[in-house]
């Protein structure tokens, strides 16, 4: 079964500790993008990337970091200069046929 | 930049259509799209608008007049599982050739027996 997984599905940190969330594909899409959503609002872009070894800032990327070595993963890391970093957190990848970004199941992040 | 403007709210009751209209504002327009999200969830893709006109699948239909800025979700013989919150989601060209998606708020519709 293709798809994006992205892990853990609950996340709990305490403030200045840096977090990372996984998101991975199997779908064998190059563009891949991280969001984030907050209660009752609509998703944000944090970063994306369009190519293994790339990627390019969102925008709402201060306090988040990424990297993309390899083309099925694309993690996001959550810093301790993020000043509200409590949210539900979603990876997306980009279907270059159709244009369409599909969505992995998310992560909430509590931090405490 | 780019902005884009939704009701909050519908509510409507189990057999009926229900519109939610989205107005965009936005430079390198490419296309409309519209997700689902259920509570908890991640959005799931419902349609896409490229050209002016109506797009049918199923019970849900979408509309895009590029010359107004301005799009519809048509959602026909309601159901209790339809109650999600429905985003439109600008396709425009950022930097470079990256094509990116710009959300709106979302609208909760809330579909009563």
């Amino acid at each position: 079964d293709g798809g994006i997984t992205q892990s853990p599905k609950y996340l709990f940190r305490k403030e200045g500790q840096n977090v990372t969330l996984s998101c991975e594909q199997n779908l064998n899409h190059d563009a891949m993008y991280w969001y984030r959503q907050d209660p009752g609002q609509g998703l944000r872009l944090i970063y994306y990337s369009q190519i293994v070894n790339d990627f390019q800032k969102g925008d709402i990327a201060e306090g988040y970091s990424v990297s993309r070595e390899k083309k099925e993963s694309f993690p996001l890391t959550v810093t301790s200069a993020q000043k509200n970093p409590t949210a539900f957190y979603l990876c997306a990848s980009r279907d270059p046929h159709t244009d369409t970004q599909y969505f992995g199941p998310g992560t909430r992040l509590t931090v405490l | 930049g780019q902005s884009l403007e939704q009701p909050s709210e519908v509510t409507a009751v189990e057999g009926a259509i229900v519109q939610i209209n989205c107005t965009y504002q936005t430079s390198g327009f490419y296309g409309l799209s519209w997700y689902q999200q259920h509570d908890g969830g991640a959005p799931t893709f419902l349609s896409y608008n490229a050209l002016d006109g109506l797009e049918e699948t199923g019970r849900f239909s979408s509309f895009l007049s590029r010359s107004d800025s301005y799009g519809y979700l048509l959602l026909q013989e309601l159901q209790m599982k339809d109650s999600a919150s429905y985003f439109c989601a600008v396709r425009a060209f950022s930097s470079g050739s990256a094509r990116q998606l710009t959300f709106g708020s979302g609208t909760q519709l809330t579909v009563l027996p």
